[in-house]
């Protein structure tokens, strides 16, 4: 089964802490991608990151990280230094051939980050 | 500009009543899907086309119709629409699918009365 998990449903912070969104997933496929998406409370879904399943490197953009680890399936976003404007709903999602076409998403973690 | 449009925006309609969704992508992108956005649902795959005339049901397709006849445009179609689709609707273009980036438009909410 193609799966992914997202466990946190509602985060709340307050600005400067960092936060980490969970990402759990489940493939049988080798070869997959990971992605994170962000919806902000206007509601268009914005791309973050994409990463494929043979590059297991962690990945810094600006406040932004990325902790990739096959060996527990999960794909861990980490924001830095929280601020207001981080305050959205995010999406990890998993692309896979077995999986056909279709992006699954998980549940998505709202991020509410205070001033 | 690379963009998904959709229209409309907004749409409130009553049980029964037809209606379509638009979709155009202007990035000649041969892969385009519709999803619905539900509260603690996330997002589900309602259809997706691999490429023009060629179209296949997602994981929540009943009630909802498409056509490709065009690379460009992927409208949805609700013949008759029930209350339970009532929901924020997204159209989403990628260059060929599998692990492909996707584009998504900026969603239309549904409500059905």
């Amino acid at each position: 089964a193609q799966k992914v998990t997202q466990a946190q449903t509602e985060i709340s912070v307050v600005e400067k802490e960092d936060v980490t969104l969970d990402c759990v997933y489940e493939t049988r496929d080798t070869t997959y991608y990971l992605f994170w998406y962000k919806q902000p409370p206007s509601g268009e879904l914005v791309f973050l990151i994409r990463r494929n399943s043979f590059d297991e490197q962690n990945e810094i953009s600006g406040r932004y990280s990325w902790n990739f680890q096959k060996s527990t399936s999960s794909f861990n976003f980490t924001i830095t230094a929280s601020q207001v404007v981080d305050s959205a709903v995010y999406f990890c999602a998993l692309s896979s051939y077995r999986a056909g076409t279709a992006l699954i998403f998980g549940k998505g973690t709202t991020l509410s980050v205070s001033s | 500009e690379a963009q998904v449009t959709q229209n409309p925006r907004y749409l409130i309609t009553v049980t029964g009543k037809k209606l379509t969704v638009t979709c155009s992508q202007n990035m000649n992108h041969e892969y385009m899907s519709w999803y619905r956005q539900d509260p603690g649902l996330g997002l589900r795959q309602i259809y997706y086309s691999m490429n023009v005339e060629v179209t296949d049901k997602g994981d929540v397709p009943e009630g909802y119709k498409v056509s490709r006849k065009e690379k460009r445009n992927f409208p949805l179609i609700l013949e008759s629409p029930s209350p339970n689709q009532t929901s924020l609707y997204f159209c989403a273009s990628s260059k060929q699918g599998v692990g492909e980036k996707l584009f998504f438009g900026s969603g239309t909410q549904l409500s059905v009365l």
